[in-house]
């Protein structure tokens, strides 16, 4: 299994709403990725796990806060959202958070901002 | 910090025919990664073939290879044979230890029956 997982596929909240993101892969990784992805624009990575051991993009808001359960699952908290941070969120997976592994991403999760 | 460029916002090609897509990368570093990543317009996005810097040879996938240029920082995408599912964005990327994969700003194939 191959597969990377999202849901929901598409979201759409108000500014004063609180939803989540999920994301799950069964490839046995040990490293997680949230990136955003404005329109044309390649991917920004926001936060990765790699071992449970969170790193943090410091230039993501706090209104943005990641979860990871297991080494399987990964959430991403939205909390009080700007139209600006509507945008494709993807999620990826790779053996471990050594970059030259290939990195597995899911479809997305289409996000808008109302 | 580490840049990748990718000169060419578009490009089309001929189905059949062959393309070139362009990618340098700004480093200081002697051992580092390169990729191509293409995301098709469903978005799933998926690694097309991948290059060690301390290899010389140019790797190789089936129709997809790489032209790896360590001096002039240049690691160009050539396409075979191009196929209606050629057609998506194309993502180089770079990484070296210690840091995380950067992107270029992409190219959109597009293929023409």
């Amino acid at each position: 299994d191959t597969e990377v997982t999202q849901t929901p596929k598409h979201l759409v909240m108000g500014m004063t709403n609180k939803k989540s993101l999920k994301c799950e892969q069964h490839m046995g990784h040990r490293a997680m990725y949230w990136y955003k992805q404005k329109a044309k624009k390649p991917p920004e990575l926001m936060f990765v796990y790699s071992y449970e051991k969170l790193s943090i993009n410091e230039s993501v808001p706090s209104r943005f806060s990641p979860e990871c359960p297991n080494s399987s699952l990964l959430n991403l908290h939205l909390h009080a959202l700007q139209p600006e941070d509507s945008a494709l969120y993807l999620c990826a997976s790779s053996q471990d958070g050594r970059g030259y592994n290939e990195q597995f991403f899911g479809p997305g999760t289409r996000l808008t901002v109302l | 910090a580490q840049t990748v460029t990718q000169s060419q916002p578009e490009m089309s090609v001929q189905e059949a025919e062959t393309v070139t897509l362009s990618c340098t990368y700004d480093t200081s570093e002697s051992d580092y990664y390169l990729f191509w990543y293409k995301q098709p317009p469903s978005r799933q996005m998926i690694l097309v073939i991948r290059q060690e810097a301390y290899k010389q040879q140019n790797a190789t996938e089936n129709r997809f290879s790489v032209n790896f240029q360590k001096a002039a920082k240049s690691f160009s995408l050539k396409i075979s044979d191009s196929q209606l599912g050629d057609a998506a964005m194309y993502f180089c990327a770079y990484y070296n230890a210690g840091n995380m994969l950067t992107f270029g700003g992409g190219t959109r194939l597009m293929v023409k029956p």
